[in-house]
């Protein structure tokens, strides 16, 4: 149980262009989503966090205007990197949970974007 | 600020030996933190830790947290190739955002 998809797992695509990236939660119903950013060799840097059917919360020094984040439903949160540039080049990790209880979070694959 | 420090950050073992992984942290409204494999892509979760001084166990990994030292430690024994890995610790805000805050990781490496 507690299985989230994240798609796609990788992309390439020019300076400029738009990437959108879906997390999914498969067998549970996630009432909170979260999207990490992820360098190499270092740690998960949390960038927003988001509950469905609301705005997300973004940490500070996220640009909101440049990673737009959509959770309508219990199942699906979006991120969407605009207009990207080679620093937007990195890992980029969803997670879920469910509201019931102290539950952890569960993470998907992750997306490797690279921009070119 | 919150402050997670894991260590070591690096440590290389031979099969079968036993490894004690290390998390200090400080974080306001914590409530529960978290240990996390992480292999070639995303973290998967392996404990979730609430109250001080109980141990938990799953098979040849074990961990207990100690929230009057803020610190916490994994460890795993017989150790096994499969077991090479980025180890995360992660304690919890459980308040509204509920977020969790990373620590930088220790990579352990088992060699055969």
């Amino acid at each position: 149980g507690a299985v989230v998809s994240q798609h796609p797992s990788w992309v390439i695509c020019k300076s400029g262009t738009s990437v959108k990236i879906e997390c999914r939660s498969l067998d549970f119903q996630a009432t909170t989503m979260f999207w990490y950013r992820q360098f190499p060799k270092q740690s998960l840097m949390l960038m927003a966090t988001s509950n469905e059917g609301s705005k997300a919360t973004y940490e500070q020094g996220v640009e909101k205007d440049k990673f737009l984040i959509n959770h309508a439903s219990l199942t699906l949160s979006t991120l969407t990197v605009t207009s990207a540039h080679p620093e937007d080049s990195s890992f980029y990790i969803c997670s879920a949970r469910t509201g019931f209880g102290n539950q952890p979070q569960h993470f998907g694959d992750g997306t490797r974007l690279s921009i070119l | 600020e919150d402050k997670v420090v894991q260590s070591p950050l690096s440590l290389v073992v031979h099969e079968g030996d036993t490894v004690t992984l290390n998390c200090s942290y400080e974080v306001t409204n914590f409530r529960s933190l978290l240990w996390y494999k992480q292999e070639k892509k995303a973290p998967t979760f392996l404990f979730m830790l609430t109250s001080s001084g109980i141990e938990k166990k799953s098979g040849r990994l074990s961990s207990i947290l100690d929230k009057k030292e803020l610190f916490s430690i994994l460890n795993i024994t017989a150790t096994q190739t499969g077991d090479s890995a980025v180890y995360l610790c992660a304690p919890g805000e459980f308040q509204g955002a509920q977020k969790l805050v990373f620590g930088q990781g220790t990579r352990l490496t088992i060699n055969p």
